[in-house]
């Protein structure tokens, strides 16, 4: 069975760039989140959709944005790239909305600012 | 604002040594607690939850955490550790009912067993 699959694996933006990150949950799961990690740190949350309604905002600025679609795909996009913007972004899947269960983690998207 | 503590940034033990993982959060109402622990070049993956009941924990590959109300503390265990076992373990905590999607996670403690 298919896991979480993001892509792309690795890119490198300049400061000032918009990037697109993908994800595709596992088959069946309708809630996509999605997750910073920096070098050191612990992931933090960045949004979660739930059948294509955005159900929770973490605290960035609103140069992230992120939809999914009717397949329950995922996109994050973030504009205006800052050299702080490098991390390692991870997106998670779920069968349920509530905290119920377990959230199967992609392997990531790295993304280097220059 | 919730907040999670790892003590450890990095914990070294040789093969067959007991391992404890300090892990608290700071949360007055009712919590979901994780592990979730990261092998070198793979994906974040479940250890164990506590969601109610037995606070004694017992997770995969023979680790379990006890959740400890009283002093905030959800600490992660195992009698004996294998090189294996090497890798990042992660704790993370959701607020009862609240979105799945919304885990505060710590910092992280990387452990390393030598052979």
């Amino acid at each position: 069975d298919a896991g979480v699959t993001q892509s792309p694996t690795h890119l490198i933006k300049t400061r000032g760039q918009h990037v697109t990150l993908r994800c595709s949950p596992i088959s069946g799961h309708k809630s996509v989140s999605w997750y910073q990690q920096v070098l050191g740190q612990g992931p933090q949350f960045i949004f979660q959709y739930y059948e294509k309604e955005e159900r929770g905002r973490g605290n960035f600025p609103d140069r992230f944005s992120a939809r999914q679609f009717p397949n329950y795909s995922s996109e994050l996009n973030v504009n205006a790239l800052l050299l702080g913007d490098s991390a390692l972004y991870l997106c998670a899947s779920s069968s349920r909305d509530r905290a119920t269960g377990e959230l199967f983690f992609g392997e990531g998207s790295r993304l280097t600012v220059l | 604002a919730q907040s999670v503590s790892q003590h450890n940034h990095h914990v070294i033990l040789s093969e067959a040594a007991s391992l404890e993982l300090g892990c608290n959060y700071s949360y007055g109402g009712t919590v979901n607690l994780f592990w979730y622990v990261q092998y070198p070049g793979q994906h974040l993956q479940l250890l164990l939850k506590y969601f109610s009941g037995d606070p004694l924990v017992k997770g995969i590959k023979g680790f379990e955490a006890e959740f400890i109300k009283s002093k905030f503390s959800f600490n992660l265990r195992k009698p004996s550790v294998q090189w294996s076992d090497t890798a990042e373990y992660f704790c993370a905590v959701t607020n009862y009912g609240g979105s799945q999607g919304n885990l505060i996670f710590g910092k992280g403690t990387k452990l390393s067993v030598k052979p």
